[in-house]
């Protein structure tokens, strides 16, 4: 059955320092996903992107974050100077159309020291 | 505003138990709602959503827009069932990007 890959499944990063998510969506997936969830917090969205262009964001999505989707088959999130209060789980989701399942990696857990 | 409430954070109830874990939302207009479900170590995958009125698991959830909840319910609790279940709320119409709003979680343990 496909699935939505996530590397890494553990990331350590110091204050200040640049991060990048990536993950695999589903491949005839349009609509792809960018959710996190603070420890103990509930999952919170992040971003949605479709026809190589961001269609909503959240207000944590700030300047300080940037998605692309650079060779049709990765999809990354970027956090361009963490911050302590960036460690959390982060989760990348695809789904034909909105409306329909949405498909979740794993998770990559961010931890900013 | 969007939002979804699951009151509980945790639902302990012992194997053959009827089960409900409690959703409610605010929204204004037809929302999508869906509950997603995580077992121990796995991703959150999808259990049911209301536009398919199916039977998953044994789990049902019926949409009731006059007190707006969606409320999951199995009539006997099995072991296996004891995971952590969000609620989720995706908004219609054309402008809809697909977002989810979920709910904090309700771990539901059964216990043998």
């Amino acid at each position: 059955e496909p699935e939505v890959t996530q590397t890494p499944s553990h990331q350590v990063t110091q204050m200040g320092q640049e991060v990048i998510l990536r993950c695999v969506p589903i491949s005839n997936h349009l609509y792809f996903y960018w959710y996190r969830q603070i420890l103990g917090q509930k999952v919170e969205f992040l971003v949605s992107f479709y026809n190589n262009e961001i269609s909503e964001k959240s207000e944590i999505f700030d300047d300080q974050f940037s998605v692309e989707r650079p060779d049709g088959s990765n999809f990354t999130l970027k956090i361009r100077s963490t911050k302590l209060e960036d460690s959390a789980m982060y989760f990348c989701a695809s789904r034909i159309y909105p409306g329909t399942e949405a498909f979740f990696g794993q998770g990559t857990r961010l931890t900013v020291v | 505003a969007q939002r979804v409430t699951q009151p509980e954070k945790l639902l302990s109830v012992f194997k053959g138990a009827p089960v409900e874990l409690k959703c409610n939302y605010s929204y204004s207009g037809s929302p999508e709602l869906f509950w997603y479900v995580q077992y121990s170590r796995q991703r959150l995958q999808l259990l049911l959503r209301h536009i398919s009125r199916e039977s998953i698991k044994g789990f049902t959830a019926d949409l009731n827009k006059g007190e707006t909840s969606f409320h999951l319910k199995k009539p006997f609790a099995q072991e296996e069932d004891s995971a952590m279940y969000y609620c989720a709320l995706e908004g219609a119409g054309s402008s809809n990007t697909g977002k989810l709003i979920f709910g904090q979680g309700t771990t539901l343990q059964v216990k043998p």
